[in-house]
């Protein structure tokens, strides 16, 4: 069954500190891997997105990797803001086709404490 | 701004009362998903259209149904609301052709009092 898994669930860091979040997937035939950020209240956001050959790509303060060997991906956030505090969600798309599947994970909490 | 839009904004009624979101896509972008999302739950996948045709659907109840029209803008009708419904729902477009990437609205919160 195809699933994508994220931890922590919920993470509390201070301002201006790194933290690293997980997300580690079964989709299978694998087309590309996504990260959203969710504000509370709105519609999630786009930060990266990865295919198979790409194992590294960064947006500002944000840096996702993917490890298409073992299906993992990671985001790293760099100096924490308050405006970081959001959800953090993995989405894996399934094959390439206009029906193919979006998979999407459960999210991260992240709350930037001052 | 995604350049996905979503009316009404808010919408507030009663139980057993029928609703209609809209959602008009980016332009160019000939896919049209809805999703639910209740309170401090992860999206759940309702059903997915590809230039006017159901291409997929997720766990969308009985109740829901949608269609999208020959302009490409989606509705979602929502029927026989109960309580449960309350949720706010969010309409994303894309392309496969650009790696399936969904551009999503900012959604419609439905309070059903």
């Amino acid at each position: 069954k195809n699933q994508v898994e994220q931890s922590p669930q919920s993470l509390i860091i201070l301002e201006g500190k790194n933290c690293t979040l997980q997300c580690n997937y079964t989709v299978s035939p694998f087309s590309n891997l996504r990260w959203y950020k969710q504000d509370t209240g709105r519609g999630p956001v786009s930060l990266t997105i990865m295919t198979f050959s790409e194992n590294t790509k960064s947006n500002g303060r944000y840096t996702a990797t993917l490890d298409a060997d073992t299906k993992q991906s990671s985001l790293h956030i760099t100096a924490s803001q308050l405006s970081d505090s959001a959800s953090y969600i993995c989405v894996v798309s399934e094959g390439y086709s206009s029906a193919s599947k979006i998979i999407f994970g459960s999210g991260t909490r992240l709350s930037i404490r001052p | 701004d995604s350049g996905v839009t979503q009316t009404p904004k808010h919408l507030i009624t009663a139980t057993g009362q029928r609703v209609t979101l809209r959602c008009s896509p980016r332009s160019g972008d000939l896919s049209v998903y809805w999703y639910q999302q209740s309170l401090d739950q992860g999206l759940q996948f309702l059903i997915q259209y590809y230039n006017g045709e159901e291409r997929a659907k997720g766990n969308i109840l009985e109740r829901f149904s949608a269609q999208q029209f020959p302009d490409l803008h989606s509705e979602l009708n929502l029927s026989s609301l109960e309580l449960g419904d309350s949720a706010l729902y969010f309409c994303a477009s894309g392309t496969y052709l650009a790696k399936n990437i969904q551009y999503f609205g900012a959604g419609t919160r439905l309070s059903v009092l």
